[in-house]
């Protein structure tokens, strides 16, 4: 069965200490994987989509990577307002359904 | 251009009650997809629409249905609402333009309260 699993559940960061989150999976046949953040209350946000061992992607202070069994978040220097709970999601197979895991819940005190 | 819309955002219901929620897509997605968030589950996917007809389907019993219109805007519907009904429930949309993968956008979602 084709299953998602982030860790940790929650991380607790001082202003401007590195981290990263971990989003392990296992699929028939990965179509791509996708981070997402999202704050309390709303929809989540997009981030990235990756779709083979090797890619990288950037934005400001994160950076996905992808591994055949694993994806990576890396925060540098994170500030109070990267706060949030950041969701992984994989499409396998034939169908377009994401299946998530449960999110990585962040909180960065100044 | 305007991101994906759901109404109504807040919504309370008693046992028993029906209820439709809807979705309206980015501008030029024809593909609309629908999930149910709680915290127990987490987001689990209930259902996709592709030009009007239901391509996949989640794990959810028969009281949970939705359908597309022609100008891609989607309805969900849930009968018989019970206690664990409640949940957020969000709608996110993509182009379909080809069979590569392609990124669901969602919605701020709709916030059921069954009591």
């Amino acid at each position: 069965e084709d299953q998602v699993t982030q860790s940790p559940e929650a991380l607790r960061l001082q202003e401007g200490e590195s981290s990263s989150l971990n989003c392990s999976y296992t699929v028939s046949g990965l179509r791509g994987l996708f981070w997402y953040r999202q704050d309390p209350g709303k929809g989540p946000e997009f981030l990235f989509t990756l779709y083979s061992a090797g890619e990288e992607k950037e934005k400001e202070r994160l950076k996905a990577t992808l591994t055949k069994k694993e994806s990576f978040l890396h925060i540098t220097a994170p500030k109070p307002e990267d706060s949030a709970t950041y969701l992984c999601a994989v499409q396998a197979g034939n169908t377009d359904k994401l299946i998530f895991g449960t999110g990585t819940r962040l909180q960065v005190f100044p | 251009k305007a991101g994906v819309t759901q109404t109504p955002r807040y919504l309370i219901k008693t046992r028993g009650q029906q209820v439709t929620l809807s979705c309206s897509p980015i501008s030029g997605h024809r593909s609309v997809s629908w999930y149910q968030q709680t915290p127990g589950q987490g987001l689990q996917f209930l259902f996709e629409y592709f030009s009007e007809t239901q391509r996949n389907k989640g794990n959810f019993p028969g009281r949970f249905s939705g359908r597309q219109f022609s100008n891609s805007r989607s309805e969900m519907n849930v009968s018989t609402l019970e206690l664990g009904d409640s949940a957020l429930y969000l709608c996110a949309s993509s182009p379909r333009r080809t069979a590569i993968q392609e990124t669901q956008y969602f919605g701020p979602g709709t916030r059921l309260l069954v009591l």
